[in-house]
């Protein structure tokens, strides 16, 4: 059985920080994985998707990267700002045909100005 | 302007009751799911539809229900059966046929049981 976590829970960190988030899942075979961002009392809002053959993905100030044989993938966040405090979330497909996600429980990061 | 609208924001529900939560989708999508979230736990997946007419129960599917009788709409009925429904419960969709998969998420719809 697909097992999502991610670690820290929490994170605070002063503005203009990089910061890296962790998500670790525990069978390699997956198809894609996705990170996704939620504010309070809203919806998910997806940042980046990376396929299983690729390493990477980038998207302004955000940069996933996938490490499928570790079961590990990060979020890079650069020049963190006030804007970015949010949940963040990861979740992966399972290869196969299977369309469930697996979500992790998220990381809480609050950016103080 | 595409995506997925869910309604309504806020739901009140007397014990006993059956409630209906809308979920529409102008994307185009195929797929269409229902997830519940609690605090302190992960998105937990309660049904989801590959297709119209068409719909499989997630991992925690007891006391709730669904039909797919539009692509873009996926209603989800709260039944009385559901002992613990007080939740946020968030719609989503997919294309599966464009090799990506990536999902979108609605805004969202809490559901309070008073």
């Amino acid at each position: 059985k697909q097992e999502v976590t991610q670690i820290p829970a929490a994170l605070s960190v002063p503005e203009g920080e990089n910061l890296v988030l962790n998500c670790s899942f525990t069978d390699s075979a997956i198809y894609n994985l996705q990170w996704f961002r939620q504010d309070p009392g809203k919806g998910l809002t997806s940042l980046l998707l990376i396929q299983s053959s690729q390493r990477e993905q980038t998207s302004g100030r955000l940069n996933a990267s996938l490490d499928k044989s570790s079961g590990r993938s990060t979020l890079y966040i650069a020049a963190s700002q006030p804007g970015d405090s949010a949940t963040y979330l990861c979740a992966v497909r399972r290869k196969g045909g299977s369309e469930k996600l697996v979500f992790g429980k998220g990381t809480k990061l609050t950016v103080n100005p | 302007d595409g995506g997925i609208t869910q309604s309504p924001k806020y739901l009140f529900r007397k014990e006993g009751q059956n409630v209906t939560l809308s979920c529409e989708q102008n994307l185009n999508h195929d797929a269409m799911y229902w997830y519940r979230q609690d605090p302190g736990q992960g998105l937990r997946l309660i049904y989801y539809s590959q297709i119209v007419n068409d719909f499989q129960k997630g991992d925690i599917a007891e006391g709730y229900s669904v039909s797919r009788e539009k692509k873009e709409s996926f209603p989800l009925t709260v039944t009385s059966a559901q002992k613990n429904p007080t939740a946020f419960y968030l719609c989503a969709s997919s294309n599966p046929r464009d090799g990506y998969n990536e999902q979108f998420f609605g805004p969202g719809t809490r559901l309070t049981v008073l």
